[in-house]
């Protein structure tokens, strides 16, 4: 059925507080990934799911951010103690296999705004 | 880092072809070359991806020159509901793209 959900569609936030953004992804999508999308730039990469595990982190800024699969379908990225900095749209994207094989589909995002 | 380059933005007339390019001149043999498109705050939609050869589908056709450096998506009558960012991206690795920044088309009534 419905494509891939992410809630919040809008979460604002104090600086300092800890968050959780939610993606639940198209069923039988074994991939799974993050990105995050400031003011008009193109979306940036944060992490890469194969089922359960997390098979590339690379573009998470800092050990402030956190991502889970656990049960290698929803996936929740955490952010603790949040900056301004860290303002903007995160996107959750699927796909049957790796992105450089099949089309992926991505979320509306969550629009995260720290005060 | 992308590997591609595209212009910033385009305009187009309402109805007529609007012709994106984008160059991609160190792509490996066995890459695709794969097109989104971001309406305003929405997710990146696919488009269409291509190797080597021609492609077309119910959006738009994707014209990839015969070195494989450049390729071309082509919307053959741009609509409003057109307007939007287009990315043209190569994957990096296996599993993950890297967007640029895009081209902005403008579909003008």
């Amino acid at each position: 059925g419905a494509g891939v959900s992410q809630t919040p569609s809008n979460k604002v936030t104090e600086k300092g507080k800890y968050v959780e953004l939610r993606c639940d992804p198209i069923s039988g999508h074994t991939a799974l990934y993050w990105y995050r999308q400031s003011l008009g730039q193109g979306p940036e990469f944060l992490i890469y799911f194969q089922g359960t595990g997390a098979a590339d982190d690379s573009g998470l800024p800092n050990d402030r951010f956190f991502a889970v699969r656990p049960e290698g379908s929803v996936s929740t990225l955490k952010i603790q103690r949040t900056e301004r900095g860290d303002s903007a749209v995160y996107l959750c994207a699927s796909s049957p296999q790796g992105m450089a094989y099949t089309e992926a589909f991505f979320g509306q995002g969550t629009r995260l705004t720290v005060v | 880092d992308a590997k591609t380059t595209q212009p910033t933005s385009m305009d187009c007339a309402e109805g007529r072809a609007a012709n994106l390019p984008c160059n991609h001149s160190t792509i490996s043999g066995n890459e695709y070359v794969y097109w989104y498109r971001q309406i305003h705050s929405q997710g990146p939609q696919y488009i269409i991806h291509g190797l080597k050869n021609n492609e077309t589908n119910e959006m738009a056709s994707l014209i990839i020159t015969e070195d494989r450096k450049s390729s071309t998506l082509i919307l053959p009558h741009a609509t409003l509901r057109d307007t939007a960012v287009y990315y043209c991206i190569v994957p990096s690795g296996t599993y993950k793209y890297i967007f640029g920044t895009g081209t902005r088309l403008k579909v003008l009534a």
